[in-house]
């Protein structure tokens, strides 16, 4: 069983809809939880942390529930620019601050 | 803004040759990883250094080594290349206990072994 899971899509919605990704992980020692965003042939870049609390950064709302171990991302009134790969990030316990990525949920957003 | 480069974008070399790809970022990180990418697989991480002269092995070391001689620089050697290591290779680098601050990636260096 992969480490950290997430359907990989693509999710194809128009402009304007609100879209939802899920993620699992199996290690419930994890310590901490991240989004990162990664465009076409590009390098991944950080979106937001997960805290348990849930936080929101604007359009992007990140969820975590530690009892079921998955992770959320909500975005709401998606934009063309929104169109990318998003990557489910795990910090294991034990130090260097290793990530674990998942394998990635493709987003595609039209007109 | 942190800075993380790496040598070359693209880089097709011959089953059995000895390969390096190089990586320097210019704020003083202690921490430095290599990943490769692959499509369904995600990144994977091969090894990490915490320190100069110091490495880790990660999840798929294999047919890898590594050099940090200098704190600036970490190296990924093939030592003998084949067509499995055909991937996209990615260095990052962050301080300790940063990883709440995000992980700076390089640009990848998109290796072909023919």
């Amino acid at each position: 069983r992969k480490e950290v899971e997430q359907d990989p899509g693509p999710f194809n919605v128009p402009e304007g809809a609100t879209v939802a990704f899920n993620c699992t992980y199996s290690n419930s020692a994890s310590q901490s939880f991240f989004w990162y965003r990664q465009d076409c042939r590009k390098e991944p870049k950080l979106l937001m942390s997960v805290y348990s609390s849930g936080n929101e950064d604007g359009r992007f709302t990140a969820q975590l529930n530690r009892a079921s171990q998955y992770i959320s991302l909500l975005i709401r009134d998606s934009k063309l620019s929104d169109s990318a790969t998003y990557l489910c990030v795990v910090v294991p316990s034990g130090g260097y601050n290793k990530l674990i990525f998942g394998a990635g949920t493709r987003l595609a957003v039209h007109p | 803004d942190v800075k993380v480069t790496q040598s070359s974008r693209y880089l097709v070399k011959r089953t059995g040759e000895k390969v390096f790809l190089e990586c320097v970022q210019d704020m003083d990180h202690e921490n430095m990883f290599w990943y490769r990418q692959d499509p369904g697989l995600g990144l994977r991480l091969i090894y990490f250094s915490y320190d100069v002269k110091m490495k880790e092995k990660g999840d798929i070391p294999e047919g890898y080594s590594v050099s940090r001689e200098k704190k600036e620089r970490f190296s990924l050697i093939l030592e003998s290349a084949s067509t499995n290591q055909t991937s996209m290779y990615l260095c990052a680098s962050t301080r300790p206990g940063r990883a709440n601050y995000g992980y700076t990636f390089g640009s990848g260096t998109r290796l072909t072994v023919v």
